[in-house]
């Protein structure tokens, strides 16, 4: 199975700064079905991401995602309050689809 | 709107079994696969397997191969997920979620359901 292995653990930033999450494969994702999902407290998870680098509906235009075959970024060009939660990336181009382990921005 | 919504909290004993619910509405049922995922308090998220509402074909995570059953009804629009022989780190939230057709995208999921397992 695809195995995706997120950095840092967590970040620690402050609104208006600039977050930037890494995801790497083991092996290459196929037609970069990859992900990146949003999540808070008690919540269930909100695609920001698909395809590496779609945005999904509705989301702002400061989440963008980019990279391929085996390493991918999702930045946040200026941290709202809103956007501190834990970010989590996703393979979907292979079965057993898999899930990396997650990032936490939280504020300094 | 598309809308997925989950049955409600359960609680069960150790070896008893948990059938979930999740009814679609807002889009035509049997075009789009569901995947069901789960979360244990804490961690991060697991894919269980994935149903074709049209056919009722499945695909299963081989870590649950012979625990888990995914089934759906057409009349109902509702799509369900039994997993049998539950131990205590089955605990966890299960999620719905709809397969994209072209995209293949997990856009729209349902709400989560609680599932406590417990003696």
């Amino acid at each position: 199975e695809i195995v995706l292995t997120q950095s840092p653990g967590t970040l620690s930033l402050s609104p208006g700064e600039r977050a930037t999450l890494s995801c790497r494969a083991n092996e290459r994702v196929k037609n970069n079905y990859l992900a990146w999902f949003q999540q808070k407290p008690g919540q269930a998870p909100r695609l920001l991401i698909y395809g590496a680098s779609s945005r999904a509906t509705d989301i702002p235009d400061r989440f963008s995602g980019s990279g391929s075959g085996t390493d991918f970024t999702l930045t946040i060009s200026r941290l709202e309050p809103e956007d501190f939660a834990v970010y989590y990336c996703h393979q979907y181009g292979d079965s057993p689809l898999t899930f990396g382990g997650g990032t936490r921005v939280d504020f300094k | 709107q598309v809308r997925l919504v989950q049955s409600g909290a359960e609680v069960k004993k150790p070896g008893a079994a948990v059938k979930i619910s999740c009814k679609a509405s807002g889009y035509t049922f049997t075009t789009y696969y569901m995947h069901w995922m789960r979360q244990a308090p804490g961690q991060g998220l697991e894919w269980m397997g994935v149903i074709n509402p049209n056919t009722g074909s499945i695909s299963y995570s081989q870590r649950f191969q012979g625990r888990v059953t995914m089934t759906r009804d057409t009349s109902t629009t509702t799509v369900y997920m039994e997993l049998s022989s539950l131990r205590s780190d089955d605990s966890a939230v299960y999620f719905c979620a709809r397969r994209d057709r072209d995209t293949y995208r997990s856009e729209y999921w349902g709400q989560g359901t609680l599932v406590t397992v417990s003696s």
